[in-house]
């Protein structure tokens, strides 16, 4: 299957400062990229919808200036944390759809002090 | 209103059972349905997945069965091994993969 890469793979960063995190399609283009958050135990929560070109769709009670996301070519997608929190800390993923399918990458654990 | 609603929580199985996860989903326009496992600290991994024009797709040991009537779809999983000890969600939406929604997991452990 298509493979999606993401980096880093965790990060710790001090509360008030921003960081990016991006996200790879390694052997496809994905006109259309998804991150979504995921809490320890629980589902994936879709945050936004990132398109090549154009603003990303956030969902409902996403902060769209917190998290800035940027699709800047057919391969790649950032996500920054701006002024991240402690209640930051998650881990993110990302996903790109290749064709028929929908594949995630490994993810990125994001711990704010 | 939960759109995707996965059963059991968690399940324990022995080596060489059956596992079985069931989902049930709200919306009829939906046509996609995959199944993710997914280990702890990595990001989910595409299963299976089926669309509603069959009522079964088999790969392997793990199987989807489909109900497009009850609304509902199914994963097995034949021959259950240690290593497939995961947690597993199902997903469902449109075939564009805009606005899709999770089950909220099932957490299999498998017996040795």
């Amino acid at each position: 299957g298509a493979v999606v890469s993401q980096h880093p793979s965790w990060v710790i960063c001090k509360s008030g400062t921003s960081v990016k995190i991006e996200c790879r399609s390694l052997d496809f283009q994905a006109t259309t990229m998804f991150w979504y958050r995921q809490f320890p135990k629980q589902s994936l929560m879709l945050m936004a919808t990132s398109n090549e070109g154009s603003k990303a769709t956030y969902e409902q009670g996403v902060e769209k200036d917190k998290f800035l996301i940027n699709h800047a070519s057919l391969t790649l997608s950032t996500l920054t944390v701006t002024s991240a929190h402690p209640e930051d800390s998650s881990f993110y993923i990302c996903s790109a759809i290749d064709t028929y399918e929908q594949y995630f990458g490994p993810g990125t654990r994001l711990t704010v002090t | 209103q939960q759109q995707v609603k996965q059963s059991p929580q968690s399940l324990i199985v022995q080596k060489g059972g059956i596992s079985i996860i069931n989902c049930a989903y709200e919306n009829t326009a939906f046509d996609y349905f995959p199944w993710y496992q997914q280990f702890p600290g990595k990001g989910p991994a595409l299963l299976i997945a089926i669309r509603p024009d069959v009522s079964e797709k088999k790969e392997g040991r793990f199987t989807i069965s489909f109900n497009k009537s009850a609304k509902q779809f199914s994963l097995h999983i034949m021959d259950s091994q240690p290593g497939d000890s995961a947690t597993y969600f199902c997903a469902a939406g449109p075939d564009n993969f805009n606005k899709f929604y999770f089950g909220s997991g099932t957490k299999l452990n498998v017996k040795p």
